[in-house]
């Protein structure tokens, strides 16, 4: 998992709860990345921060949050706003922000919605 | 649209068989592609890259060609190992944007 943590590894929200996605990574890589995948689709970016106090929405981010405060720490929340959360969350660092660094994964949080 | 289309969903094989998986994109201006390994639960790691000048890389077992004029690829697993039971994933990287697209992936299952 190329020294990116994530926790928890499994995470039940109910509905109306806001809840946090934790993302380490000692790389000292700029780059993050929010990923979402579901069943049989491709992995889709939710959030990505080039460097450290800066983040961009990817192509699902509605109903998703983030902070990038320390270069080591990209935490997501995923709000009461996202109608169907239920999915598995990758959290991704690259040394520089793109396609021509390779992106390291961390090894997921699945969240599931009581 | 920028699109990645991997082709079989899945497949089973013996151990010790050869199988090849495929990939077909629409994305282009083409920077490079990836093709990662995921197993069940955990998070993709990176098999091999390729950029428009390379038509072959290997990784151990693993070989992914590429041809850029017919935007294919494919990833070939020699004498398959229980280990090898995951799901692939072609990853394309947009070169004006830096945008990746991903594939929905292969299931491979190596049965004994």
């Amino acid at each position: 998992d190329g020294g990116i943590t994530q926790s928890p590894k499994y995470l039940f929200r109910k509905e109306g709860q806001n809840v946090t996605l934790s993302c380490e990574q000692n790389l000292n890589h700029d780059a993050m990345y929010w990923y979402r995948q579901d069943p049989g689709q491709g992995l889709r970016l939710i959030y990505y921060s080039q460097i450290v106090n800066d983040f961009q929405k990817g192509d699902i981010a509605e109903g998703y949050s983030v902070s990038r405060e320390k270069k080591e720490s990209f935490p997501l929340t995923v709000t009461s706003a996202q109608k169907n959360p239920t999915a598995f969350y990758l959290c991704a660092s690259s040394m520089d922000w793109g396609g021509a660094d390779t992106q390291y994964f961390g090894p997921g949080t699945r969240l599931t919605v009581l | 649209k920028n699109q990645v289309e991997q082709s079989p969903q899945s497949l089973i094989i013996l151990e010790g068989k050869n199988c090849t998986l495929q990939c077909n994109y629409t994305v282009s201006p083409f920077s490079n592609l990836r093709w990662y390994k995921q197993d069940t639960g955990r998070g993709p790691v990176s098999l091999t890259i390729m950029t428009f000048s390379e038509n072959t890389k290997s990784n151990g077992r693993y070989t992914a060609t590429l041809d850029a004029d017919t935007k294919q690829s494919s990833l070939h697993i020699t004498a398959s190992q229980l280990s090898d039971s995951a799901s692939y994933i072609c990853v394309v990287s947009k070169a004006a944007g830096n945008k990746l697209t991903f594939g929905g992936g292969t299931r491979v299952l190596v049965k004994p």
